[in-house]
């Protein structure tokens, strides 16, 4: 199993540009979630879903959009990027039933707005 | 809603020495616990975690951890830490309950460089 793996590694952004980036998971897990790690702050949700054709805001969804169309891929909008956008992102899947609320990571998209 | 709290943000130690991280939530329900880390340009992975039962929890590669329920605190501990324990070191609570999408709460991260 690959696990979590996000597409691109690595971004630059002019302001107003879009982009999407992509999550996917081959663990058949029904709930995914978009954090952004900034420094001091830890991560800080944006969005989740809790199965396919759902989703959910989460602590920091303003300038976000997100959609689960299948269940192994979650994907993560901005369509009018801002410096303030500037961040690493990562991606996390989890079962939703048993004992484990483990959240898996993907290795994270470094994303730079100029 | 709940937080978290990690009082150190950066600690520096020689190797051997003994290490404890703080991490205190604010909630009053019932949590599940868990200390991730992030070693340099990785990815976040599970070090331990707590459900229920045994307080004391032991996790990978000699760490430790303590929930105090009624300190609201889950720090972690490694007797002698190793100069590949540099990495950053993140708490998360989960409140169980009203926590529809069982979202995961983070602490800002403890940064740790062990001197060799």
């Amino acid at each position: 199993n690959a696990g979590v793996t996000q597409t691109p590694k690595f971004r630059v952004l002019k302001t107003g540009q879009s982009m999407t980036l992509l999550c996917a998971q081959d663990m058949n897990h029904e709930y995914m979630y978009w954090y952004r790690q900034d420094p001091g702050m830890g991560l800080r949700l944006i969005h989740y879903s809790v199965g396919e054709g759902t989703t959910a805001k989460g602590e920091v969804p303003d300038g976000y959009n997100v959609s689960r169309l299948k269940k192994q891929n979650f994907l993560l909008g901005l369509e009018s990027a801002a410096p303030s956008q500037t961040s690493v992102y990562f991606c996390a899947s989890r079962l939703t039933s048993g004992s484990s609320y483990e959240q898996y990571f993907g290795p994270g998209t470094r994303l730079t707005v100029t | 809603a709940q937080s978290v709290s990690q009082h150190n943000h950066h600690v520096i130690l020689s190797e051997a020495a003994s290490l404890e991280l703080g991490c205190n939530y604010s909630y009053g329900g019932t949590v599940n616990l868990f200390w991730y880390v992030q070693y340099p340009g990785q990815h976040l992975q599970l070090l331990l975690k707590y459900f229920s039962g045994d307080p004391l929890v032991k996790g990978i590669k000699g760490f430790e951890a303590e929930f105090i329920k009624s300190k609201f605190s889950f720090n972690l501990r490694k007797p002698s830490v190793q100069w590949s324990d540099t990495a950053e070191y993140f708490c998360a609570v989960n409140a169980r309950g009203n926590n529809a999408g069982n979202m995961l709460t983070f602490g800002g991260g403890t940064r740790l460089m062990v001197k060799p």
